[in-house]
This record gives C-alpha cells, structure tokens and sequence, in this order.
C-alpha cells in the first residue's frame, strides 16, 4: 500500500556539517509538508509545497535551511550548518484535503 | 493563543472500554478541517481520522469516532473497545482554508494508557 518514504532515518552530526533528508511523497498527492518535532515545540511546519512550488516556507530558519522539490517524487530538506538546536525529529507528508500521509521520519541529532 | 486544545497532557482507560480524547479549537474561517493521529512509542504518525467544517455527520472509521461539536468548537476522538495496543501519544490537528489541503496545526497531544 502507497506510503511516503524518508531517508535516512537517522542521521548524526556534528555542528557546522551540511545535512540532507529526502521524501518521496505518495504518488498522485500533490501537496508535500515538511514538519518538525520536538519535544519544547510539539510539531510544527517547516514548508510545504504544492505542484512542487512553495507555498509557505515561514516556519524555517532561512539562514540555514532549504527545501525543493526537484521533481514530482522527490522533496529535500537541506540544513547547512546544522546546528545542536536543529536535532529533531524532521517528518515528511503528502495528502489532499482530507488526508495527510505522514512518513516515518528522520531522527536527526547534532553534536 | 493556541488554536488547537488537547487539556488532557495523560489518560487511563481499561481494556475494552471507550475513551474520549478531548480537542478544542479556535478559528474564524468557516472552512477547516480537523484530523486525529496516533503516534506509538515506534515515532510514526498514524492518520486517523478526518472531519471536515461542513460535514453534516460525524467521521467514523472502525472503532474511531470524531464527535464534533460545531459551536462549542470541539472535535473530541472516541476510541470504542480499546486494546492494548492503543497505547500512545494521540494528536489533534486543524486545517483553515486551503481546501486543497494545507498545513496543520498540531495540539500538545495527550498520552493515553490502557491497561490490561
């Protein structure tokens, strides 16, 4: 059965280190989200993206962190440098207005 | 001002009895829509269940029901027959506008417990 997919699943950094996470959102959603959790902030949104253009990317530190969708089966989420503030848990999601599919996400932890 | 309102950080309920998963909202958009997620101990997030601001009825899926109250402004998830392995961390999230399906907005959570 169609689920979104995240790689890795996790990640160890050191501080200043550029970080990659990838999602491959369920086939035929055209709305992906990044999400973050922590354990102070609960989940919140980072960006999210519809028909692979930005839509709301007000929830990210723009200094450090980017997001794309090079193409209809791919979402980034790049943080350079990363920093120890950043570890979190980075979740991935697609849907429609009904649903929204999330994926098993990146624990990232920055040293 | 939190627009999404989980009070209840704990819950206990026995085996095989129902619960009730508190969720209060705030929005003046007349177009939203309210979602319930399960996260276990494993991290996933579970998608529940679905209501949206004009459905006349409420959302139903197996032994999930959303009991909305559209005035009090109140999406409370009830979890009928509960099994063990319902433990876990339960989400309450909204979205406004965007019919097409916008970001979410997420409680604090409540953890609920069942015991054997």
């Amino acid at each position: 059965d169609a689920r979104v997919t995240q790689t890795p699943r996790h990640k160890v950094t050191e501080m200043g280190q550029e970080v990659t996470m990838r999602c491959q959102p369920i086939l035929g959603h055209n709305t992906v989200f990044w999400y973050r959790q922590t354990m102070m902030q609960g989940l919140e949104l980072l960006a999210y993206f519809r028909n692979r253009a930005p839509l709301d990317d007000s929830g990210m530190p723009k200094d450090r962190f980017s997001a794309e969708m090079p193409d209809a089966t791919l979402a980034t989420l790049k943080i350079q440098p990363s920093e120890p503030r950043d570890s979190a848990v980075y979740f991935c999601a697609s849907g429609s207005r009904d649903t929204q599919y999330f994926g098993p996400g990146t624990r990232l932890t920055v040293l | 001002a939190q627009k999404i309102t989980q009070t209840q950080p704990g819950m206990f309920v026995q085996e095989k009895e129902a619960v009730t998963l508190d969720c209060t909202y705030d929005t003046s958009d007349p177009s939203y829509g309210l979602f319930w997620y399960k996260q276990p101990s494993s991290g996933e997030m579970i998608f529940l269940i679905y209501q949206g601001s004009y459905d006349q009825q409420n959302a139903t899926e197996g032994r999930y029901s959303l009991n909305f109250q559209k005035a009090r402004k109140s999406a409370n998830l009830v979890i009928s027959a509960s099994q063990l392995g319902d433990s876990a961390m339960y989400f309450c999230a909204m979205r406004e506008g965007d019919n097409q399906g916008g970001k979410l907005i997420f409680g604090q959570g409540t953890e609920l417990s069942v015991k054997p």
